[in-house]
């Protein structure tokens, strides 16, 4: 069964410097998505980024980018100039191309931005 | 589009009662998602639809849950009865038809608060 492993709980970044929040994740499919998604105090899940597994390139959204690494199974995410309202809590997860339809989640982490 | 729709955004009730939860999709989306947040649990997958089709439903704690979808529009999560830990915010989520080339993002409502005393 695929599974999804965010190892750090919470995280602080001093606004304007630059955060990279972890992920792992487990599969034996080749061909998948990776999301990240942002969950601010307002409670809605908001899509920050997505990655198809069959595309080399590492995604960019603004200030947001991946490192992404198949042969590792590493999905992490970077958040360049943070700013105030980045502050929430970050999922990482992942779905099948074919068959289930189903969205993996990891348990998230909360990011804190120090004015 | 006005994205998906929750009703109600927050719901306090006693034990024993009976809890209905509403979700309204984004229109021509072909999949329906129910989730419950907890601090200690995380995001759960409760169940999820595919044209309105229960497709997996082993997130269900129990057999006080059911959800219904009757229709591409509407879909219905039931607690009854109703108990303290059943306390959570539960969230609807759709998404259009996957495969390949397809991100199959799932676009998330406001989310209900439940409160069970």
């Amino acid at each position: 069964a695929q599974t999804v492993t965010q190892s750090q709980p919470e995280m602080s970044v001093q606004e304007a410097e630059t955060v990279t929040l972890s992920c792992t994740y487990d599969t034996s499919e080749s061909d998948y998505y990776l999301f990240w998604y942002k969950q601010p105090p307002s409670r809605q899940m908001i899509l920050v980024i997505r990655q198809e597994a069959y595309k080399q390139q590492n995604a960019t959204e603004n200030r947001f980018s991946v490192n992404f690494q198949k042969a590792a199974k590493s999905f992490s995410l970077k958040i360049s100039d943070s700013q105030l309202g980045d502050a929430a809590m970050y999922f990482c997860a992942y779905r099948r191309i074919y068959g289930d339809d189903k969205i993996i989640f990891g348990k998230g982490t909360r990011l804190h931005i120090l004015p | 589009d006005a994205g998906v729709i929750q009703s109600p955004r927050h719901e306090v009730t006693e034990m024993g009662q009976e809890v209905t939860l509403r979700c309204k999709p984004i229109s021509g989306h072909d999949y329906l998602f129910w989730y419950r947040q907890t601090m200690m649990r995380g995001l759960e997958l409760l169940i999820y639809f595919n044209n309105n089709v229960p497709i997996d439903d082993s997130g269900m704690p129990e057999d006080r849950f059911s959800a219904k979808m009757p229709n591409a529009s509407f879909s219905t999560l039931k607690i009854q009865p109703s108990e303290p830990r059943d306390s959570a915010v539960y969230f609807c989520a759709s998404s259009p038809a996957g495969g390949a080339g397809a991100y199959n993002e799932q676009f998330f409502g406001p989310g209900t608060r439940l409160t069970v005393l």
